[in-house]
């Protein structure tokens, strides 16, 4: 089982949708919920992240942890053709080097 | 602003060929990492380094191998490249920190023929 699974899309919604983006992990002891948005030919950015349970709101974006169902979110609201790009997930556990990402969900918001 | 450059944007080399892809970062971080990105599969870590001169495996090692002699310098290295080794090759870095952010290069697409 992959530690974390996320569906890839593509997604394409109109703008001014809600848009949820998802991910579920295995690992019990991820503390730390990434969110990366990348662009097209660019590298991943640091979107927002949470620790351990709960939301976030930062703007437009919603972080949401659901460590009891091992289930991660990410909610957009008035989307913006701007937030066309692919987002990628990746829990941490505190104090490890490595990083797992979730296989990045590929959205286009439609003008 | 800080930064991680990657000297090579895009690349064209044959097979058999050895290729140096060297990464740059000026943030002070420890931690540095080589990822491939490819379609449908994701970011997978190739090696990583959270040291001058160490270096750990990362889940995709075959083919590659790595060389930190600064702090702030990550290179990857192909022996002899392969076409099955025509990707997106991403470096990143960070700080210790609780929340591990990692930055970023803008990635060097690499065509091997």
């Amino acid at each position: 089982q992959k530690e974390v699974e996320q569906d890839p899309g593509p997604l394409s919604v109109p703008e001014g949708a809600i848009v949820s983006l998802n991910c579920t992990y295995s690992n019990s002891a991820f503390q730390y919920f990434m969110w990366y948005r990348q662009y097209s030919r660019k590298g991943p950015e640091l979107l927002m992240y949470t620790y351990s349970s709960g939301n976030k709101e930062d703007g437009r974006f919603t972080a949401q942890v659901d460590k009891s169902s091992k289930y991660i979110s990410l909610f957009i609201r008035d989307s913006q053709p701007s937030d066309s790009a692919t987002y990628l997930c990746a829990p941490l556990i505190q104090g490890a080097q490595k990083l797992v990402f979730g296989q990045g969900t590929r959205l286009t918001i439609n003008p | 602003d800080v930064k991680v450059t990657q000297s090579s944007r895009y690349l064209v080399k044959r097979t058999g060929e050895k290729v140096f892809l060297e990464c740059v970062q000026d943030m002070d971080h420890e931690n540095m990492f080589w990822y491939r990105q490819d379609p449908g599969l994701g970011l997978r870590l190739i090696y990583f380094s959270y040291d001058v001169k160490m270096k750990e495996k990362g889940d995709i090692p075959e083919g590659y191998s790595v060389s930190r002699e600064k702090k702030e310098r990550f290179s990857l290295i192909l022996e002899s490249a392969s076409t099955n080794q025509t990707s997106m090759y991403l470096c990143a870095s960070y700080k210790e920190t609780g929340a591990n952010v990692l930055t970023f290069g803008a990635g060097s697409r690499l065509t091997v023929l």
